[in-house]
């Protein structure tokens, strides 16, 4: 059965304190993998999609990495406008369904 | 260029009643997904429309029911809500089925009472 897991539930950070964030998943045959970020109230905004194992991407202050059993969502010098949950959801060959994880609860204090 | 539009943004229902929510996909998009997200929680894959058709279905009753029409807008109909249906209800929309792309809407928070 595909499932994903993030870790921690939630990090409470102060600004400029640089973390990482992990996403772990069991599928079968990854067609990708897929990071969306969510403010409370809000439907999730698309950050990054990964394909392969190897692979990275970068946005600003974030960066996602993934290897053949995770993926981390690097978070470099965060500010406060960084708060929000970070979503990780992946697609399996089978169908085109997304499989969510419960979501990491980020917080930068200032 | 709009996003994806959903309405209405909160809606209040009664134990046992019928809903209808409805979606309109961004510009250039004709594939709908539907997902459930309880509080605290990732979202749940629903159901997706393509060419007016459901493609796929995620693991929930029958009482979840959808529509796409001619110009991609979808709708998802709850019958018989249960107090368990209380979510926030969200559309997404992409290009095609396989595309993973996908653009939200700000979701409907729906209370069942």
């Amino acid at each position: 059965e595909d499932q994903v897991t993030q870790s921690p539930e939630a990090l409470r950070l102060q600004e400029g304190e640089s973390s990482s964030l992990n996403c772990s998943y069991t599928v079968s045959g990854l067609r990708g993998l897929f990071w969306y970020r969510q403010d409370p109230g809000k439907g999730p905004e698309f950050l990054f999609t990964l394909y392969s194992a190897g692979e990275e991407k970068e946005k600003e202050r974030l960066k996602a990495t993934l290897t053949k059993k995770e993926s981390f969502l690097h978070i470099t010098a965060p500010k406060p406008e960084d708060s929000a949950t970070y979503l990780c959801a992946v697609q399996g060959e089978a169908n085109y369904q997304l499989i969510w994880g419960a979501g990491t609860k980020l917080i930068i204090k200032p | 260029d709009a996003g994806v539009t959903q309405s209405p943004t909160h809606l209040i229902k009664t134990r046992g009643q019928q809903v209808t929510l409805r979606c309109s996909p961004k510009s250039g998009h004709d594939t709908v997904s539907w997902y459930q997200q309880a509080l605290g929680q990732g979202p749940q894959f629903i159901f997706q429309y393509y060419e007016e058709e459901e493609r796929q279905r995620g693991n929930f009753p029958d009482r979840f029911s959808g529509h796409q029409f001619p110009n991609y807008s979808s709708e998802l109909n709850v019958n018989a809500l249960l107090l368990g249906d209380s979510a926030l209800y969200l559309c997404a929309s992409s290009s095609w089925p396989g595309h993973t792309e996908a653009f939200f809407g700000q979701g409907t928070r729906l209370t069942v009472v």
